[in-house]
């Protein structure tokens, strides 16, 4: 089955480490993106990547990190330079070039304690 | 940067009544895409968007893209229990990148 599965769907983490959520899909998207939600709220934009090798800032990068090593996994890494790191977090995918249509993993919820 | 308005925030409604609610914003966008996300998962695609004008079903749940490009509305009709969770709305223009902008979402209740 093709899908974008995000690992693991709970996180706890003691303050100050970093951390990496994995997220990966079999859908040959050429278009990744990592998304912050909060609760009650929408969703911002942390990173995006149109290509492998190949990302940009979105609307909060600051804390955060990632790599685009692979076409299938971009994975992300919450900096213990993030000052508030709780939050559920949404990988997504799409075809790129022209292909509209996004779709979401799971979530992973990291809980800083 | 890019922003869309989506309304209304919250809507508390009974069961079988219709629901309606819309995105607007300053810039134009190509495609336009509805989501629906349950407590605790990733939003789900429900109805997209790729022409000015375009008016799309899925069930229940019918959508539009408006003629300026700049706002779409996604209505749901009879609703059930099922349907309580929270709508996003999001815009993206091709043509200038491939980033994706995201209203911030109508939670729906249905009073039992």
């Amino acid at each position: 089955d093709g899908g974008i599965t995000q690992s693991p769907k709970y996180l706890f983490r003691k303050e100050g480490q970093n951390v990496t959520l994995s997220c990966e899909q079999n859908l040959n998207h050429d278009a990744m993106y990592w998304y912050r939600q909060d609760p009650g709220q929408g969703l911002r934009l942390i990173y995006y990547s149109q290509i492998v090798n190949d990302f940009q800032k979105g609307d909060i990068a600051e804390g955060y990190s990632v790599s685009r090593e692979k076409k299938e996994s971009f994975p992300l890494t919450v900096t213990s330079a993030q000052k508030n790191p709780t939050a559920f977090y949404l990988c997504a995918s799409n075809p790129g070039q022209g292909g509209t249509e996004a779709f979401f993993g799971q979530g992973t919820r990291l809980t800083v304690v | 940067g890019q922003q869309l308005n989506q309304s209304p925030q919250s809507m508390f409604i009974q069961e079988g009544e219709d629901v309606s609610m819309n995105c607007t914003s300053s810039s134009i966008f190509n495609t336009w895409l509805w989501y629906k996300q349950d407590p605790g998962e990733g939003p789900v695609l429900l109805i997209a968007l790729y022409k000015a004008g375009e008016l799309t079903s899925n069930g229940r749940l019918t959508a539009q893209f408006g003629i300026t490009r700049k706002d779409s509305f996604l209505n749901i009709s009879a609703s059930i229990p099922s349907d309580v969770g929270i709508y996003f709305c999001a815009g993206l223009n091709m043509n200038r990148d491939d980033k994706i902008i995201f209203g911030k979402g109508t939670r729906l209740h249905i009073l039992p």
